[in-house]
């Protein structure tokens, strides 16, 4: 089974400022034939479902602003919010679609304003 | 607009059934693999089950293997959650998303689960 172990598990930074997730699988994600990283990441809001933000690692899904960002390949990758917003407040979970056997989700970071 | 709506979550006993459903809206249903998701009280997501396509292919999560089965109908674009033998640790919000193995053709695709339902809540609890 691939494992997807996120850090930090929390983090608190200020209106503007820079934030960065990080998400580490126990194999490669990457598929060869295509180029492809199968890695997404996505948002959770208290009470609401998750939304996919980014997919094939670095491709933001339509409506994203792009102050979100998903970098890597591999096994390591990285979602950085370029300038945090009130709004962005949420838990981030990276996940693999590369096994069709186990979608597993790291155990999320939880974003918070300093 | 694609549209999960969800029902069948509640009160159950350990040891008991329950079945959820997700009425799909708003897309081609049948060209979509399809998933389940949990998140017990406090904790992350869990994937719990997957089902292709033309629900050819199924696939679970060790911790509901043997005691979940997941179904789907495409004539009435429902996608089905059968749990039984419920147990305390079952407690959770469970997500239908689109999401997952499908065929194009004779290739396989994966990808990842960009809609999700409401949400039902399953307790477990005597």
């Amino acid at each position: 089974d691939i494992v997807m172990t996120q850090s930090p598990d929390s983090l608190a930074v200020s209106l503007g400022e820079r934030a960065t997730i990080n998400c580490k699988s126990s194999q490669s994600v990457l598929y060869s034939s295509s180029n492809k990283n199968y890695l997404a990441w996505y948002q959770q809001k208290p009470g609401q479902p998750p939304k996919l933000l980014v997919y094939w690692a670095s491709t933001r899904e339509s409506g994203v602003p792009d102050r979100f960002s998903g970098s890597g390949s591999g096994t390591d990758f990285t979602l950085t919010i370029s300038s945090l917003q009130a709004e962005d407040v949420a838990v981030y979970y990276c996940q693999q679609y590369y096994s069709s056997r186990q979608f597993t989700f790291g155990g999320g970071t939880k974003v918070e304003i300093k | 607009e694609v549209q999960l709506v969800q029902s069948g979550g509640g009160l159950v006993q350990p040891g008991g059934s329950l079945r959820l459903s997700c009425v799909a809206s708003g897309f081609t249903f049948s060209k979509y693999g399809m998933s389940w998701v949990r998140q017990a009280p406090g904790k992350g997501l869990e994937w719990v089950s997957s089902v292709s396509d033309s629900g050819g292919s199924t696939y679970y999560a060790d911790s509901v293997k043997g005691r979940f089965t997941v179904s789907r109908d495409n004539a009435k674009n429902t996608l089905n959650l059968q749990m039984n033998s419920l147990r305390g640790e079952d407690t959770a919000v469970y997500y239908c998303a689109v999401g997952g193995g499908y065929y194009s053709g004779a290739a396989w695709y994966m990808r990842p689960f960009d809609s999700w339902g409401q949400g039902s809540l399953v307790t477990v609890s005597s």
